[in-house]
């Protein structure tokens, strides 16, 4: 039963236009959110995070939106760079005494010059 | 500051045998984290600890898998006997406080088992 999904398994978009990159979530209890990325042959690093006290969490050109009601977040990547080529895992955790975070399969993003 | 170090990056063996693999924290973090990479089933938590401890094996597979932590600076995850099915690119990450969101991740190890 997988609580966090992404749905697309890749994605392709142009330099210069914006990345939008989804994840559902089916467990209540999670009440922060965090987008790494991942590029071959390295470990994930994180990107941005979310608490569930809020919608919207902005650092340069990454914005992370919370909607609790859908059970739903999205990453936006403006403007996207050929750089930004990488793996993107959305992950949910937990607070109090449980510090696991369950992680989505990804999405493979591609940004074509 | 050197980030989480893991060794080997690869390793290849045949099944039955036994795999060791290494994982050094971020000094200072309080928490560190063993993952299991596949197609299959994406990025799964195995097993946790704090301040050394094991707090939540849960993901733990079968008991072919252990894991030990024997001071802050050195953990190590084993198979016995492996399996191919265990093939995977094994992750460690750590982090620093209780309750932080942010875990660092090793480079990871990718295991062959043949």
């Amino acid at each position: 039963d997988q609580q966090v999904k992404q749905n697309s398994p890749s994605l392709s978009v142009q330099e210069g236009r914006i990345s939008i990159l989804n994840c559902d979530y089916t467990n209540s209890m999670f009440d922060y959110f965090l987008w790494y990325k991942k590029y071959p042959a390295e470990g994930p690093t994180f990107l941005i995070s979310i608490s569930s006290i809020k919608d919207k969490n902005e650092d340069g050109r990454f914005t992370v939106f919370l909607n609790k009601s859908a059970k739903h977040l999205s990453l936006h990547i403006v403007p996207s760079q050929p750089g930004d080529s990488a793996v993107y895992f959305c992950a949910a955790g937990s607070g109090g005494s449980n510090y696991k975070l369950t992680f989505g399969k990804g999405t493979l993003l591609t940004v074509n010059p | 500051d050197a980030g989480v170090i893991q060794s080997p990056r690869h390793e290849v063996t045949e099944m039955g045998q036994e795999v060791t693999l290494r994982c050094k924290p971020i000094s200072g973090h309080d928490y560190l984290f063993w993952y299991r990479q596949t197609m299959m089933r994406g990025l799964e938590l195995l097993i946790y600890f704090n301040n050394n401890v094991p707090i939540d094996d849960s993901g733990m597979p079968e008991d072919r898998f252990s894991a030990k932590m024997p001071n802050a600076s050195f953990s190590t995850l084993k198979i016995q006997p492996s399996e191919p099915r265990d093939s995977a690119v094994y992750f460690c990450a750590s982090s620093r406080l209780a309750g932080a969101n942010e875990q660092f991740f090793g480079p990871g190890t990718r295991l062959t088992v043949l």
